[in-house]
């Protein structure tokens, strides 16, 4: 059973430009959160979506949008890259009513903002 | 709004030693859970233990416990009998049970096990 699966795990990206990471929850997960860790820190939550729809929101600006599918994967996009969006994005799937202890993280994908 | 602070940047310790790694929180949420990770360089983040706000007794998970000291707001892990594979950041983390299920993070704490 595949667990929580980023991509792509590395990027490389212009400032100005936009990127797409994708999120394939682990089997039978209906939720999927999104954290941004910068270099040095602890992830901090961007957003997390259940339902096909945003349920909550972190302090991040509008030029992060997401998506969720279907089939419960998930897109994080951003627009207008900046250097300091470079960081690690992590995804976690969970499900919505189940316990505290069954959040699972994805590896992640590094992204670099030049 | 919720804080964690993880005041330990670094910890050494030897192979098959004890060692505590801290963890201070703030919330006004009279209920909450508390939480471990482990972050290898790899980048995923992998729970290790979890301690609700209304559990009267420590967790513990294998070599990993939790002293939960509610009055003091600290919820520091211990790992016993260290191992090289240890070696790793350590992330506490808070979700209140007010909102959804998103979580709080510290800093972090890297630590190194040496033979």
């Amino acid at each position: 059973d595949a667990g929580v699966t980023q991509s792509p795990t590395h990027l490389i990206k212009t400032r100005g430009q936009q990127v797409t990471l994708r999120c394939s929850p682990k089997s039978g997960h209906d939720t999927v959160s999104w954290y941004q860790q910068a270099l040095g820190q602890g992830p901090q939550f961007i957003f997390q979506y259940y339902e096909e729809e945003e349920r909550q929101r972190g302090n991040f600006p509008d030029r992060f949008s997401g998506h969720q599918f279907p089939n419960y994967s998930s897109e994080l996009n951003v627009n207008a890259l900046l250097l300091g969006d470079s960081a690690l994005y992590l995804c976690a799937s969970s499900l919505y009513q189940g316990s505290d202890t069954e959040a699972f993280f994805g590896q992640g994908t590094r992204l670099t903002v030049v | 709004a919720q804080k964690i602070t993880q005041t330990q940047p670094g910890m050494f310790v030897q192979e098959k030693e004890a060692v505590t790694l801290d963890c201070t929180y703030d919330t006004s949420d009279q209920s909450y859970g508390l939480f471990w990770y482990k972050q290898p360089s790899s980048g995923e983040m992998i729970f290790l233990i979890y301690q609700g706000s209304y559990d009267e007794q420590n967790a513990t998970e294998g070599r990993y416990s939790l002293n939960f000291q509610k009055a003091r707001k600290s919820a520091n892990l211990v790992i016993s009998a260290s191992q090289l594979g240890d070696s790793a950041m350590y992330f506490c983390a808070m979700r209140d049970y007010s909102g959804y299920s998103t979580l709080t993070f510290g800093k972090g704490t890297m630590l190194l096990v040496s033979p």
